[in-house]
């Protein structure tokens, strides 16, 4: 499976933009780019996928590189409920067997 | 509220012994996946089933075992437990495996002493 760095942590403020960021420089042409996050004692959640072009949900919005070897992750208007750690993972043929998660980027949030 | 419901919620117990936690996925999704997240190892795939049938393992202890039942829950049973055990242990659920987003219960905390 093809490998995500991304950074330990981050903080923001409230009400502003956040861009996580995510490097997958050897992903494949088949690898969709998910993007999970798990608020404190919960399950993680599900936020956005996408293969090439830019997707937009009511969560956030998932901005590809051209050559698709990174992602960002971009939370419009931060709030205090988005503090949470944010996981970056690649799926081959868009299929969700064995989601591997990795280490992911810790967002902070301040008022 | 996911739509995955998992008990117990807490379960703490002793070395050597047995546990089984349950997990109902949502309604209509017919893939169920086990995760276990602890301090120092993160979140660990370790097992997939899909309609009744194991589709992908993962890092799935011998003294770990799971299946998916007729009805599509799943029951997860850990057995010579360890102090290592101790754990959160996430089930979810996607309509079936190639559909790109998974939903997660609220965990199942246990607690090996």
């Amino acid at each position: 499976d093809a490998k995500t760095t991304q950074p330990n942590s981050m903080e923001s403020n409230e009400e502003e933009p956040v861009h996580l960021p995510c490097n997958h420089s050897t992903i494949s042409g088949t690898d969709y780019i998910h993007w999970y996050r798990q608020l404190p004692s919960q399950g993680p959640e599900y936020v956005i996928h996408g293969l090439t072009s830019n997707v937009n949900n009511r969560m956030a919005s998932l901005a590809i590189a051209e050559d698709r070897k990174s992602s960002t992750l971009i939370l419009h208007r931060a709030t205090l409920r988005d503090a949470a750690v944010y996981y970056c993972i690649l799926l081959r043929s868009y299929n969700t067997d064995k989601l591997i998660f990795g280490t992911g980027t810790r967002l902070q949030v301040f008022p | 509220d996911s739509g995955v419901t998992q008990t117990p919620k807490h379960l703490i117990t002793a070395t050597g012994q047995r546990v089984t936690l349950r997990c109902s996925p949502r309604s209509g999704d017919l893939s169920v996946y086990w995760y276990q997240q602890s301090l120092d190892q993160g979140l660990q795939f370790l097992i997939q089933y899909y309609n009744g049938e194991e589709r992908a393992k993962g890092n799935i202890l011998e003294r770990f075992s799971a299946q998916q039942f007729p009805d599509l829950h799943s029951e997860l049973n850990l057995s010579s437990l360890e102090l290592g055990d101790s754990a959160l242990y996430f089930c979810a659920s996607s309509v079936h495996p190639a559909s790109g987003e998974l939903f997660f219960g609220e965990g199942s905390r246990l607690t090996v002493l």
